[in-house]
């Protein structure tokens, strides 16, 4: 069974600066998925990591995918207020075509970017 | 506009009511899947749909049913509702599953209370 964690659980960043939200999952799982989701609104998807290596970047947000550590990132670059949100992980369990319906989410990351 | 609606979008109901939540999308995938979300869990999987007339259970499916009987349609079945149901849920769909690297679009969310 496939478990994801997230950390920090809560984060709270000024204005301009730099910060890594991980993502850990316990077993085999080569798709990673990254939404963000605004107080009171649905889920947006983010990005869609399919391999060992994979990056991808849109504007400040660039995540990152490490099937060997079972590791993704999310880096955020020069926070701005319009980052505030909460952000969740998730994969599919199994590799190679098993469980594709599957997906299990990490617990979310809230992130809070003041002046 | 591409979208996937849920109805009713709030809900206050009693112990063992019978209800049921609507799932609509229009943009012809094979894919839905139903969540729900609670305070520090992040997104729990409900039931998923690979296609029409084949359902499988996610990671909490005890005390809801689905049925898929046409490809847009997706309804979440509460046969006898009881509190720790009360929840926020929300519908999901995409071209083929997440497994095969495609986008999910989530629908608005339906907030249930059950006393």
């Amino acid at each position: 069974e496939l478990k994801v964690e997230q950390n920090p659980l809560f984060l709270s960043m000024q204005e301009g600066k730099n910060y890594t939200i991980y993502c850990n999952y316990s077993t085999t799982s080569d798709r990673l998925y990254w939404y963000r989701q605004d107080p009171g609104k649905s889920l947006e998807s983010l990005f869609v990591l399919l391999s060992n290596g994979a990056v991808k970047q849109e504007g400040r947000l660039m995540a990152s995918l490490d099937t060997k550590a079972r590791l993704s990132t999310l880096h955020i670059t020069a926070a701005v207020h319009d980052l505030s949100a909460t952000y969740f992980c998730a994969g599919v369990p199994g590799a190679g075509g098993t469980s594709y319906g599957k997906l299990t989410f990490g617990q979310g990351t809230i992130l809070t970017v003041h002046p | 506009e591409a979208q996937v609606t849920q109805n009713p979008r709030y809900l206050i109901t009693v112990t063992g009511k019978k209800l049921t939540v609507t799932c609509s999308q229009n943009m012809n995938h094979e894919y839905m899947s139903w969540y729900r979300q609670d305070p520090g869990l992040g997104l729990r999987q409900i039931y998923y749909s690979m296609n029409v007339e084949v359902t499988d259970k996610g990671d909490v499916p005890e005390g809801y049913k689905v049925s898929r009987k046409e490809k847009r349609n997706f309804p979440l079945i509460l046969e006898s509702p009881s509190p720790n149901q009360t929840s926020l849920y929300f519908c999901a769909s995409s071209l083929e599953g997440p497994g095969h690297t495609d986008t999910q679009y989530f629908g608005p969310g339906t907030r249930l209370t059950v006393l």
